[in-house]
């Protein structure tokens, strides 16, 4: 089946630094990538979504410059989260979207920033 | 408004029992509907989608129905095990004019004890 690759599974760094995380689909080429925060004991909340050679759609109230998102091949999207403070810490999962229509997950990533 | 609503909101039973989680959606217009299983700290992992047409889908010991006229679903878990314990979500998919947009319920924390 297919499967999707998400690394680091978790992270921490100092507030004001960089974070990047990566999304690959390993057997199959992902048209479109979702990026997902979740909070303990909530539901995934979509923050953008990506498709390949073009610029991620991002919901309301999610800041473009602060989570950059680039979705360069069909194999992999990355999420970077700039400058980041303590309460971006969170649960990040990325979701890819074959080209059937099916959606995998990625294991996540556990984002503390101290 | 489009919502996905899940009973009950946690479980716990004994391993070996069976336990049956309820969906209940306003999503519309529907195009299908998937029954995750996301351990702690792990990416969500399909259990089984179904579409319109279908009551009924079935993945070992896991047992999905749908009934779309009154737009509820179940999963049931039968002989559970220890390993079942996790969040138990219902996605359930809009049909829009750019494609499916997923919308999460808020889950079932399923806990098996001995």
């Amino acid at each position: 089946g297919a499967v999707v690759s998400q690394h680091p599974s978790r992270v921490i760094c100092k507030s004001g630094t960089s974070v990047k995380i990566e999304c690959r689909s390993l057997d199959f080429q992902a048209t479109t990538m979702f990026w997902y925060r979740q909070f303990p004991k909530q539901s995934l909340m979509l923050m953008a979504t990506s498709n390949e050679g073009s610029k991620a759609t991002y919901e309301q109230g999610v800041e473009k410059d602060k989570f950059l998102i680039n979705h360069a091949s069909l194999t992999l999207s990355t999420l970077t989260v700039t400058s980041a403070h303590p309460e971006d810490s969170s649960f990040y999962i990325c979701s890819a979207k074959d080209r059937v229509g099916g959606y995998t997950f990625g294991s996540g990533t556990r984002l503390t920033v101290v | 408004k489009n919502q996905v609503e899940q009973s009950p909101q946690s479980l716990i039973i004994l391993e070996g029992k069976n336990c049956t989680l309820q969906c209940n959606y306003t999503v519309s217009p529907f195009s299908n509907l998937r029954w995750y299983k996301q351990d702690t700290g792990r990416g969500p992992v399909s259990l089984t989608i179904m579409t319109f047409s279908e009551n009924t889908k079935s993945n070992g010991r896991y047992t999905a129905t749908l009934d779309a006229d009154t737009k509820q679903s179940s999963l049931h878990i039968t002989a559970s095990q220890l390993s079942d314990s996790a969040s138990y979500i219902c996605v359930v998919s809009l049909q829009t004019g750019g494609g499916n947009k997923l919308t999460f319920g808020t889950g079932t924390q399923l806990k098996v004890e001995l």
